[in-house]
């Protein structure tokens, strides 16, 4: 089935570090999944971040960005100078294109703790 | 402004009881979902349904039940409540190829 995988959590940066979260996906019954990143702020429920339909096409928002890239099977999540706000849970997720049940596979999801 | 709101944002109840989850959306949204949340897991979808009287099972329906009345309203119900079913839970709704929109969870505890 479907699966993606994400850097391991928490993870800790002090205000105005960079940041990768890593997002590797395993898509064997999507040829051309559609890939996406939420977040969770606490307290709230999730936001996409951003999406990308595309390969090799990529994504950004709030600072963050991410590039689909379909020979590595991955989508990681970038930003170069993080706010403590940025503190969140991420999630990082693949579904099908087209207007049609739109399952979406989730990661784990990836703490961020950025400190002051 | 699209919106999915769930209630209660939070629950407990006992091994043994009955509880509904409530899930409402003002979106037009065919789609709607029920996934649950848990440490070391990402989510996973328990039941979907795109439109009302229409429900497809996800890929961990066992001990739940779900009904969608209206276009608006899709309930997750647990009639017989296990501490393995203390989870966060999340709706999410959908209308053609847009990414779901999430409501804020609801925490449900089973002691």
């Amino acid at each position: 089935g479907d699966s993606v995988t994400q850097t391991e959590g928490p993870v800790t940066v002090s205000e105005s570090e960079s940041l990768i979260i890593n997002c590797t996906y395993s898509a064997t019954s999507i040829a051309y999944p559609n890939l996406f990143w939420y977040v969770r702020y606490p307290g709230e429920g999730l936001q996409l971040l951003l999406k990308v339909i595309t390969a090799g096409q990529k994504g950004s928002s709030r600072g963050f960005e991410a590039t689909y890239n379909k020979e590595t099977t991955s989508f990681h999540l970038q930003k170069a100078s993080v706010q403590e706000s940025d503190s969140a849970v991420y999630y990082c997720a693949l579904g099908p294109t087209g207007a049609n049940t739109g399952k979406l596979t989730f990661g784990h999801g990836t703490i961020l703790r950025v400190h002051p | 402004e699209a919106a999915v709101t769930q209630s209660p944002r939070n629950k407990v109840t006992v091994t043994g009881g009955n509880v509904t989850l409530s899930c409402r959306q003002t979106n037009s949204h065919n789609y709607m979902y029920w996934y649950r949340q848990d440490t070391g897991h990402g989510l996973r979808l328990i039941h979907y349904s795109y439109g009302a009287g229409n429900l497809q099972i996800g890929d961990v329906p066992d001990g739940y039940k779900a009904t969608r009345t209206t276009q608006e309203d899709f309930f997750l119900l647990l009639e017989l409540a296990s501490p393995s079913q203390t989870s966060l839970y999340f709706c999410a709704s959908r209308t053609g190829d847009q990414a779901p929109l999430f409501g804020e969870g609801t925490r449900l505890s089973v002691l």
